[in-house]
């Protein structure tokens, strides 16, 4: 079943913080995160594996929460390159990936 | 990370023919899976591709519209065979990265298809 992301699409200003969320129905054992660009793959960003485990790249961090089958993308003090479209991931039986929705984020000057 | 080549990178076909999509790994994997996106949408599994065993086919792919190779653990095809309209997408191929940390998936660049 797909995750669930929100919010569909967010606007910031260089600078400001973001969290975008995914949330599934069914019991989650790890979640992904991917961002692409227009016209582009998706890129890796982090995965995590454990409930409450939190994680850091740079300036973008995600925590997941088992008990509420849910994780949390943070961007704080955005940039204009943390543009693109955000999706996650969760795994299903054979390393299959079943992507959510996505969430675009645009950063403006 | 691993860097997957994807080609071709675009085509306008002609309904009723086949396109044949290639990913050449620089390394080793297990697995590679094959993916849909509409411009604007998510990326939607079509097939599980294991070297010397069938393709896994997502619910809605069939083997005879998206026949899949994988003739060894760096290269697989993905054929898009009788192709209508509806089949324009972009196809992605995808693979599980060891070197990414804890396993993380890499992308081909896609391949953009427009079908007339």
């Amino acid at each position: 079943q797909q995750p669930v992301q929100s919010p569909q699409a967010v606007i910031l200003r260089e600078g400001e913080d973001a969290v975008i969320n995914c949330s599934s129905s069914k019991a989650l054992y790890s979640v992904h995160w991917y961002r692409q660009k227009h016209g582009e793959a998706p890129v890796f960003l982090m995965i995590l594996l454990k409930g409450g485990e939190q994680k850091g790249h740079e300036k973008i961090s995600a925590s997941f929460n088992e008990k509420k089958q849910q994780s949390s993308l943070y961007l704080t003090a955005s940039q204009l390159s943390y543009s693109g479209t955000y999706f996650c991931g969760t795994e299903r039986g054979g390393s299959r990936l079943t992507f959510g929705e996505g969430t675009q984020l645009t950063v403006n000057p | 990370s691993a860097v997957i080549s994807q080609k071709p990178s675009r085509d306008i076909c002609q309904r009723g023919t086949s396109l044949t999509i290639q990913c050449q790994v620089d390394s080793q994997v297990t697995m590679m899976f094959w993916y849909r996106q509409q411009p604007g949408q998510s990326l939607t599994l079509i097939a599980t591709a294991n070297q010397g065993s069938e393709a896994t086919y997502e619910s809605g792919f069939v083997i005879d519209k998206f026949p899949i190779s994988r003739p060894n653990l760096t290269f697989s095809t993905l054929t898009v065979s009788n192709m209508s309209p509806e089949d324009s997408s972009i196809y992605l191929c995808s693979a599980q990265d060891s070197r990414l940390g804890e396993n993380g998936y890499t992308f081909g660049s896609g391949t953009r298809l427009t079908v007339v």
